[in-house]
């Protein structure tokens, strides 16, 4: 099926760990972002990438480090995870010059224990 | 920038009922808007998107939307909620351009659906 995939849909871990967070698209889009929603639902951008390239950094902690190595896959990886981090993390990706056509995936639930 | 507004962070109606969720947005260049909701536990399903063609939106489930430049607004309406409409719903906007448009969502309005 066409899609943006995450793996995994559901983790969780211990404080300190350090964990990644999988996204792939078989949509032939250029363009894929990472969204996180917090406890109170609020869904905020943290990064895009364009072609491999990052586009938009939304003064998220370093611990955080995307990394897309081609233009199908956006990872996120995240280091010395803290409660704070829970949260659920969206993947989302659009062909540049269509503006409107954001495909999201399924999410990601992080819990921070 | 952009930004959005969703007034309302909880809306209660009955079943059969009415439902309206209202969205504002503030854009400097012309928007491109969204209604997404989601489900409990689910991800983002797309109600509908206004992109500068026709004023009036229809969407999935009954759901429509009418973009009013004047107002800055983008409300959600349904005649007649159902049950299954009991969900979270987002109203976002984009700049659309190029290289990043990214989606910028409002907080959120939490619809239950009252028997």
């Amino acid at each position: 099926d066409t899609a943006v995939s995450q793996t995994p849909k559901y983790l969780v871990t211990q404080m300190g760990n350090d964990k990644s967070i999988k996204c792939e698209q078989n949509l032939g889009h250029d363009t894929m972002y990472w969204y996180k929603q917090d406890s109170k639902k609020f869904l905020k951008i943290m990064f895009s990438y364009n072609n491999k390239e990052l586009i938009i950094n939304e003064t998220v902690p370093n611990r955080f480090s995307p990394k897309s190595p081609d233009k199908a896959h956006l990872n996120l990886h995240i280091n010395s995870l803290e409660l704070g981090d829970s949260a659920v993390y969206f993947c989302a990706s659009r062909r540049q010059g269509v503006p409107d056509g954001y495909t999201f995936g399924s999410g990601t639930r992080l819990t921070v224990v | 920038a952009q930004s959005v507004t969703q007034l309302g962070s909880h809306v209660s109606v009955s079943e059969g009922a009415l439902v309206l969720l209202r969205c504002n947005y503030s854009s400097s260049v012309p928007p491109y808007l969204f209604w997404y909701v989601q489900y409990p536990n689910q991800g983002l399903q797309l109600l509908l998107k206004y992109t500068s063609a026709a004023t009036l939106v229809k969407g999935i489930n009954g759901f429509e939307a009418e973009f009013k430049k004047s107002e800055t607004s983008f409300h959600l309406t349904k005649p007649s909620a159902h049950m299954s409409d009991a969900a979270e719903y987002f109203c976002a906007v984009s700049d659309g351009s190029g290289n990043t448009g990214k989606l910028i969502f409002g907080q959120g309005t939490t619809l239950q659906v009252k028997p």
